[in-house]
């Protein structure tokens, strides 16, 4: 089945740039997303690209995606200490009629003063 | 727009009894509802995926008669936990889509059980 790979953790200080990246196995994905979680809470939908985009800015969140290579990465820009958050990609293929989600295990972000 | 809520935020109850975890979309209407588990600090599972006015379709490992799931309207799904024991202890995450006529799952904010 599919699957969605992602490092555990991440740990950078606050105003610097922090990449979390993602790779996946399904090759008729069609939307990647990123979301992020806070504890005790639900998911927050950050940002998502579709498969046959490379780039998708907003803000201070940059995703990238490498369809040949399965991998997808999201760059947040001046880390604050506020983005301290677990955060999760996730893939869809729309080919069935339910689009089901598939997560990976999801970074936690740890920005440090 | 695109906000999910859910209710209760947080539930203890007794072995034996059963819970009930509601799922609104506040301001579109979800064709779909998902409902997912989420065990501390690992991914998201996913339970089942109902779709409004039809049975529920369950993942496999997902006991139907334990967890009922009930979605009457198009902005409300119903999550009950039957005859609960203490390793339904979780929490508990819905979302929906339908809004924009795209895939793009909403979430709720999760319902944390513990059952004594």
């Amino acid at each position: 089945g599919e699957d969605v790979e992602q490092s555990l953790f991440l740990s950078v200080r606050e105003g610097d740039s922090s990449v979390i990246n993602c790779t996946y196995t399904d090759s008729s994905s069609t939307y990647l997303y990123w979301y992020k979680q806070e504890p005790g809470a639900g998911l927050q939908l950050l940002t998502y690209i579709f498969s046959n985009m490379d780039m998708k800015q907003d803000q201070r969140l940059t995703v990238l995606l490498n369809k040949k290579d399965k991998h997808l990465s999201l760059r947040i820009a001046d880390t604050q200490t506020g983005d301290s958050a677990i955060y999760f990609c996730a893939e869809s293929n729309s080919g069935g009629s339910n689009y089901k989600l598939t997560f990976g295990k999801g970074t936690l972000l740890t920005v440090n003063p | 727009g695109a906000v999910v809520s859910q209710h209760p935020s947080r539930v203890i109850c007794k072995s034996g009894t059963s819970v009930k975890i509601e799922c609104r979309s506040l301001d579109f209407q979800a064709t779909t509802m998902f409902w997912y588990r989420q065990f501390p600090k690992q991914s998201l599972m996913l339970m089942a995926t109902s779709n409004e006015g039809s049975k529920a379709t369950y993942e496999q490992g997902v006991e139907k008669d334990k967890f009922l799931i009930n979605h009457a309207s198009l902005t409300l799904s119903t999550l009950t936990v039957t005859s609960a024991h203490p390793e339904d202890s979780s929490f508990y995450i819905c979302s929906a889509t339908g809004q924009g006529g795209t895939d793009t799952q909403y979430f709720g904010p999760g319902t944390r059980l513990t059952v004594l």
